[in-house]
Protein backbone atom coordinates (compact mmCIF):
# COMPACT_ATOMS: atom_id res chain seq x y z
CA UNK A 1 0.00 0.00 0.00
CA UNK A 2 0.94 3.83 0.00
CA UNK A 3 2.86 4.86 2.37
CA UNK A 4 4.76 7.91 3.29
CA UNK A 5 8.09 8.38 5.48
CA UNK A 6 9.33 11.32 7.42
CA UNK A 7 12.95 12.80 9.13
CA UNK A 8 12.21 12.24 12.86
CA UNK A 9 11.81 15.09 15.08
CA UNK A 10 11.76 17.35 17.19
CA UNK A 11 13.92 19.70 14.87
CA UNK A 12 15.64 22.42 16.76
CA UNK A 13 17.25 25.10 14.48
CA UNK A 14 18.17 28.87 15.17
CA UNK A 15 16.91 31.67 12.97
CA UNK A 16 18.37 32.43 9.58
CA UNK A 17 19.54 28.92 9.56
CA UNK A 18 18.51 26.27 6.39
CA UNK A 19 15.98 24.14 6.65
CA UNK A 20 15.61 20.51 5.29
CA UNK A 21 12.84 18.20 6.33
CA UNK A 22 13.32 14.88 4.18
CA UNK A 23 10.11 12.85 3.05
CA UNK A 24 9.84 9.71 0.98
CA UNK A 25 6.97 7.72 -0.27
CA UNK A 26 5.81 4.46 -1.30
CA UNK A 27 2.83 4.37 -3.96
CA UNK A 28 2.61 3.09 -7.19
CA UNK A 29 2.10 5.33 -10.19
CA UNK A 30 2.41 8.88 -9.86
CA UNK A 31 0.49 10.05 -6.58
CA UNK A 32 0.08 14.11 -5.79
CA UNK A 33 2.11 14.91 -2.84
CA UNK A 34 1.88 18.09 -0.32
CA UNK A 35 3.39 19.36 2.75
CA UNK A 36 0.49 20.42 5.62
CA UNK A 37 1.84 22.31 8.58
CA UNK A 38 -0.09 22.64 11.73
CA UNK A 39 0.60 25.58 14.41
CA UNK A 40 0.13 25.50 17.96
CA UNK A 41 -3.60 24.86 18.48
CA UNK A 42 -4.56 25.07 15.10
CA UNK A 43 -5.43 22.43 12.15
CA UNK A 44 -3.84 21.43 9.47
CA UNK A 45 -2.81 24.12 6.48
CA UNK A 46 -1.78 23.17 3.14
CA UNK A 47 1.04 24.30 2.37
CA UNK A 48 2.65 23.41 -0.36
CA UNK A 49 1.59 20.66 -3.11
CA UNK A 50 3.09 19.17 -6.34
CA UNK A 51 1.08 17.00 -8.44
CA UNK A 52 3.43 15.46 -10.87
CA UNK A 53 7.08 14.50 -11.02
CA UNK A 54 9.72 17.29 -11.62
CA UNK A 55 7.19 20.09 -10.56
CA UNK A 56 8.38 22.59 -7.28
CA UNK A 57 5.65 23.37 -4.79
CA UNK A 58 6.22 26.92 -2.95
CA UNK A 59 4.61 29.18 -0.19
CA UNK A 60 6.16 31.46 2.11
CA UNK A 61 9.57 30.96 1.25
CA UNK A 62 9.51 27.08 1.21
CA UNK A 63 9.60 24.78 -1.60
CA UNK A 64 9.47 21.22 -1.85
CA UNK A 65 10.64 19.40 -5.84
CA UNK A 66 8.37 15.91 -6.75
CA UNK A 67 11.42 13.65 -7.15
CA UNK A 68 10.30 10.57 -8.78
CA UNK A 69 13.40 8.54 -9.59
CA UNK A 70 14.31 9.30 -5.51
CA UNK A 71 10.40 9.48 -4.86
CA UNK A 72 11.32 12.17 -2.84
CA UNK A 73 9.34 15.44 -1.67
CA UNK A 74 11.81 16.89 0.56
CA UNK A 75 10.48 20.29 2.28
CA UNK A 76 13.11 23.22 1.95
CA UNK A 77 13.34 26.73 3.41
CA UNK A 78 16.98 28.84 2.86
CA UNK A 79 16.20 30.99 5.74
CA UNK A 80 13.96 30.22 8.98
CA UNK A 81 11.80 32.29 11.25
CA UNK A 82 10.50 32.23 14.51
CA UNK A 83 7.34 32.07 13.40
CA UNK A 84 7.53 28.75 11.27
CA UNK A 85 7.71 26.74 14.85
CA UNK A 86 5.26 24.21 14.15
CA UNK A 87 4.48 20.47 13.10
CA UNK A 88 5.06 19.85 9.09
CA UNK A 89 3.36 16.83 7.51
CA UNK A 90 4.12 15.23 4.50
CA UNK A 91 1.35 13.34 2.51
CA UNK A 92 0.36 11.88 -0.44
CA UNK A 93 -2.66 10.76 -2.57
CA UNK A 94 -2.69 7.91 -4.62
CA UNK A 95 -4.16 7.61 -8.04
CA UNK A 96 -6.94 5.21 -6.48
CA UNK A 97 -9.81 6.19 -4.07
CA UNK A 98 -8.41 9.51 -5.09
CA UNK A 99 -9.82 11.85 -1.81
CA UNK A 100 -7.29 9.71 0.49
CA UNK A 101 -4.27 11.37 2.31
CA UNK A 102 -1.64 8.65 3.42
CA UNK A 103 0.26 11.30 5.89
CA UNK A 104 3.80 10.83 7.43
CA UNK A 105 4.12 10.81 11.51
CA UNK A 106 5.34 14.33 11.18
CA UNK A 107 8.50 16.82 11.85
CA UNK A 108 8.61 19.15 14.51
CA UNK A 109 9.99 22.06 14.12
CA UNK A 110 11.25 24.57 16.59
CA UNK A 111 13.00 27.83 15.74
CA UNK A 112 14.65 30.10 18.44
CA UNK A 113 15.60 33.40 18.14
CA UNK B 1 -10.19 30.72 3.55
CA UNK B 2 -12.19 27.97 4.05
CA UNK B 3 -12.90 27.28 7.75
CA UNK B 4 -13.36 23.96 9.64
CA UNK B 5 -14.51 24.04 13.43
CA UNK B 6 -14.30 20.88 16.24
CA UNK B 7 -16.67 21.10 18.66
CA UNK B 8 -15.65 20.05 22.04
CA UNK B 9 -11.89 20.90 21.45
CA UNK B 10 -11.07 18.51 24.39
CA UNK B 11 -13.27 16.66 26.71
CA UNK B 12 -12.98 13.86 29.14
CA UNK B 13 -15.36 11.10 30.36
CA UNK B 14 -15.99 8.14 32.05
CA UNK B 15 -15.32 4.81 30.33
CA UNK B 16 -18.58 3.12 29.09
CA UNK B 17 -20.11 6.19 28.15
CA UNK B 18 -20.56 7.70 24.64
CA UNK B 19 -18.91 10.87 23.51
CA UNK B 20 -19.99 13.08 20.05
CA UNK B 21 -18.07 15.32 18.45
CA UNK B 22 -18.84 17.82 15.85
CA UNK B 23 -17.30 18.61 12.27
CA UNK B 24 -18.37 22.02 10.46
CA UNK B 25 -17.59 23.49 7.55
CA UNK B 26 -18.22 26.96 8.47
CA UNK B 27 -18.08 28.86 4.72
CA UNK B 28 -18.42 26.64 2.26
CA UNK B 29 -20.81 23.24 1.54
CA UNK B 30 -18.60 20.10 2.12
CA UNK B 31 -20.17 17.10 0.25
CA UNK B 32 -17.44 14.79 1.55
CA UNK B 33 -15.61 14.42 5.37
CA UNK B 34 -13.18 12.93 6.61
CA UNK B 35 -12.02 11.75 9.85
CA UNK B 36 -8.52 10.77 11.05
CA UNK B 37 -7.39 9.83 14.35
CA UNK B 38 -3.58 10.48 15.93
CA UNK B 39 -1.29 9.00 18.51
CA UNK B 40 1.24 11.00 20.01
CA UNK B 41 3.63 11.48 17.95
CA UNK B 42 2.46 9.14 15.02
CA UNK B 43 0.31 10.19 11.60
CA UNK B 44 -2.53 10.59 11.51
CA UNK B 45 -4.70 7.75 10.52
CA UNK B 46 -7.98 7.82 7.91
CA UNK B 47 -10.68 6.36 10.09
CA UNK B 48 -13.22 7.03 7.48
CA UNK B 49 -14.53 8.94 5.03
CA UNK B 50 -17.99 10.42 5.14
CA UNK B 51 -20.24 11.56 1.96
CA UNK B 52 -23.55 13.62 2.73
CA UNK B 53 -26.66 11.88 2.99
CA UNK B 54 -24.76 8.09 2.80
CA UNK B 55 -23.24 5.94 5.10
CA UNK B 56 -19.72 6.62 5.59
CA UNK B 57 -16.87 4.29 4.16
CA UNK B 58 -14.62 2.47 7.00
CA UNK B 59 -11.11 1.96 6.92
CA UNK B 60 -9.65 -1.63 7.52
CA UNK B 61 -9.80 -2.39 11.23
CA UNK B 62 -11.81 0.78 12.32
CA UNK B 63 -15.01 -1.10 13.50
CA UNK B 64 -18.14 1.12 12.73
CA UNK B 65 -20.66 0.34 15.59
CA UNK B 66 -17.88 1.79 17.71
CA UNK B 67 -17.07 5.20 15.65
CA UNK B 68 -20.55 6.40 14.47
CA UNK B 69 -20.48 8.70 11.77
CA UNK B 70 -23.50 10.72 10.55
CA UNK B 71 -23.20 13.23 7.93
CA UNK B 72 -26.52 14.97 7.74
CA UNK B 73 -26.10 18.23 5.79
CA UNK B 74 -23.67 19.84 3.75
CA UNK B 75 -21.70 21.68 6.73
CA UNK B 76 -21.85 19.30 9.48
CA UNK B 77 -20.38 15.65 10.24
CA UNK B 78 -20.61 14.09 13.41
CA UNK B 79 -18.39 11.37 14.84
CA UNK B 80 -19.86 9.42 17.73
CA UNK B 81 -17.13 7.07 20.24
CA UNK B 82 -20.01 4.59 21.67
CA UNK B 83 -19.10 3.14 24.81
CA UNK B 84 -15.56 4.91 25.29
CA UNK B 85 -12.64 2.81 26.96
CA UNK B 86 -9.20 4.13 28.32
CA UNK B 87 -7.62 3.03 24.93
CA UNK B 88 -9.98 5.29 22.86
CA UNK B 89 -7.94 8.64 23.96
CA UNK B 90 -6.85 10.10 21.15
CA UNK B 91 -6.86 13.24 18.85
CA UNK B 92 -9.37 13.10 16.50
CA UNK B 93 -9.91 15.42 13.68
CA UNK B 94 -11.48 16.23 10.80
CA UNK B 95 -11.43 17.50 7.48
CA UNK B 96 -13.97 18.83 4.41
CA UNK B 97 -13.78 18.82 1.03
CA UNK B 98 -15.15 21.94 -0.97
CA UNK B 99 -17.26 21.00 -3.03
CA UNK B 100 -17.31 23.76 -5.37
CA UNK B 101 -13.38 23.03 -5.64
CA UNK B 102 -11.73 20.64 -8.31
CA UNK B 103 -11.95 17.20 -7.07
CA UNK B 104 -9.69 15.89 -4.52
CA UNK B 105 -7.50 19.02 -4.35
CA UNK B 106 -8.38 20.34 -1.43
CA UNK B 107 -9.64 18.99 2.05
CA UNK B 108 -9.94 22.02 5.02
CA UNK B 109 -8.44 20.66 8.37
CA UNK B 110 -10.26 20.99 11.75
CA UNK B 111 -8.33 21.68 14.60
CA UNK B 112 -8.58 18.80 16.19
CA UNK B 113 -10.58 17.16 19.48
CA UNK B 114 -8.45 15.49 22.39
CA UNK B 115 -10.74 13.10 23.72
CA UNK B 116 -9.30 11.26 27.26
CA UNK B 117 -11.57 8.71 28.80
CA UNK B 118 -11.21 7.60 32.27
Amino acid sequence: GNSVTQMEGPVTLSEEAFLTINCTYTATGYPSLFWYVQYPGEGLQLLLKATKADDKGSNKGFEATYRKETTSFHLEKGSVQVSDSAVYFCALRGIQGAQKLVFGQGTRLTINP
Amino acid sequence: GAVVSQHPSRVICKSGTSVKIECRSLDFQATTMFWYRQFPKQSLMLMATSNEGSKATYEQGVEKDKFLINHASLTLSTLTVTSAHPEDSSFYICSARDADRVVGETQYFGPGTRLLVL
